[in-house]
């Protein structure tokens, strides 16, 4: 198993690009989320689904669309990039059973908006 | 809506003295309640859960937490600290894939 993957692992970007951070997971997880993490704070949640064709908004949403067509993938997509989202960014892959919870870590996207 | 609040940013403590790290949590249900630890420019490294059981969770590197439902805490503890605990260390309560992150606490060990 590769866990969770992210790419790319560092970005720079301008001020009103646009893209796409990739998450993957091939542990068939139902939960995967997005955090953003600024300097010397923790994690916030920017965007989570519960599985294949289901989203929701987290803490921080505002300027971020996801989607998750397959269990596997949920992409982050950064519409018009502002200096205020250069951050680290996290996805997360986890799964719930009774009694039981697994969650991983990607090793995140450092992302600069100049 | 779920909280954890970490109320020291900066925790000192001296190789070889024990430690303590606290953390508060909020929320409807059972948590799920985790601690990480993050070193410079890396990623969140897992150091252990609280998900159902036993109050005392032992975790990586020597590290242990106790689960206190009537305090709503979940404090993570060392009996011994070495000079490369120091790191920053954050709980977070987990519910249906969402976790609630605490700001942190930068633990700094001294010889």
């Amino acid at each position: 198993n590769a866990g969770v993957t992210q790419t790319p692992k560092f970005q720079v970007l301008k001020t009103g690009q646009s893209m796409t951070l990739q998450c993957a997971q091939d542990m068939n997880h139902e939960y995967m989320s997005w955090y953003r993490q600024d300097p010397g704070m923790g994690l916030r949640l920017i965007h989570y689904s519960v599985g294949a064709g289901i989203t929701d908004q987290g803490e921080v949403p505002n300027g971020y669309n996801v989607s998750r067509s397959t269990t596997e993938d949920f992409p982050l997509r950064l519409l018009s990039a502002a200096p205020s989202q250069t951050s680290v960014y996290f996805c997360a892959s986890s799964y719930e059973l009774p009694g039981v919870y697994e969650q991983y870590f990607g090793p995140g996207t450092r992302l600069t908006v100049t | 809506a779920q909280s954890v609040a970490q109320p020291e940013d900066q925790v000192n403590v001296a190789e070889g003295n024990p430690l303590t790290v606290k953390c508060t949590y909020s929320v409807s249900g059972n948590p799920y309640l985790f601690w990480y630890v993050q070193y410079p420019n890396r990623g969140l490294q897992f150091l252990l859960k609280y998900i159902t059981g036993d109050n005392l969770v032992k975790g990586s590197y020597g590290f242990e937490a106790e689960f206190n439902k009537s305090q709503t805490s979940f404090h993570l503890k060392k009996p011994s600290a070495l000079v490369s605990d120091s790191a920053l260390y954050f709980c977070a309560v987990t519910s249906a894939g969402k976790s609630t992150f605490g700001d942190g606490t930068t633990l700094t060990v001294k010889p």
